[in-house]
């Protein structure tokens, strides 16, 4: 089955930029109908959506985040990507990618997720 | 963006006894298909999140049928039948309706 993997570096400094890449296994991230986000949390607290991409390379980011996020999608190495900007401590997280269903809803079900990686902003 | 409220953040309960968790929607969740577009998912000590349930009721493959989900509108709520020790972790529910997607502030359920 559809399996996916989060790497990138695990410590960021500060006002640099935050890469993670999301490799997905066992499927073409190309074929069905899904949609592929990124999601982070923050240690002890709660999930934070924070933008996804289709396959066309349609994309919606977080307007919290928005100025700041970049996802791309690289079909040939069945990957897809985020970048987040002018990092601060308060980036700090475990950032998890996921597959999402598409449909109708304007975010379908999140059902395939990464073990997540855990990202620290710190000079 | 819509706000996700869960209550209780924290829960301890018996093996076997049931457990029941509400979330509230600031806004209603009910799309104009007719489908109402709220999730369940179980963050299990140290793993990420897994779907349990979608569209307020229905269950996701192999989740057990211990979990049910009911609801319309902007009140909902997750019930286990008899809580087994593999069902500890924090429980959020998220809203699909509006972006950006949005999740509760999550519960907390431990075994006594």
């Amino acid at each position: 089955q559809v399996q996916l993997q989060e790497s990138g570096p695990g410590l960021v400094k500060p006002s640099q930029t935050l890469s993670l890449t999301c490799t997905v296994s066992g499927g073409s991230i190309s074929s069905g109908s899904y949609y592929w986000s990124w999601i982070r949390q923050p240690a002890g607290k709660g999930l934070e959506w924070i933008g996804r991409i289709y396959t066309s390379g349609s994309t919606n980011y977080n307007p919290s985040l928005k100025s700041r996020v970049t996802i791309s999608v690289d079909t040939s190495k069945n990957q897809f990507s985020l970048k987040l900007s002018s990092v601060t401590a308060a980036d700090t997280a475990v950032y998890y990618c996921a597959r999402g269903v598409e449909g109708i809803a304007v975010a379908g079900a999140m059902d395939v997720w990464g073990k997540g990686t855990t990202v620290t902003v710190s000079s | 963006d819509i706000v996700m409220t869960q209550t209780p953040l924290s829960l301890s309960v018996t093996p076997g006894q049931p457990a029941s968790i509400s979330c509230k929607s600031s806004q209603s969740l009910l799309h104009s298909d007719g489908k109402t577009y709220l999730y369940w998912y179980l963050q299990k000590p140290g793993q990420s999140p897994q779907l349990l349930i979608y569209e307020v009721s229905s269950r996701f493959s192999g989740v057990p049928d211990r979990f049910s989900g009911s609801g319309s509108g902007t009140d909902f709520t997750l019930k286990i039948s008899r809580v087994e020790a593999e069902d500890v972790g924090v429980y959020y529910c998220m809203q699909g309706i509006h972006l950006p997607p949005t999740f509760g502030q999550g519960t907390k359920v431990e075994i006594k």
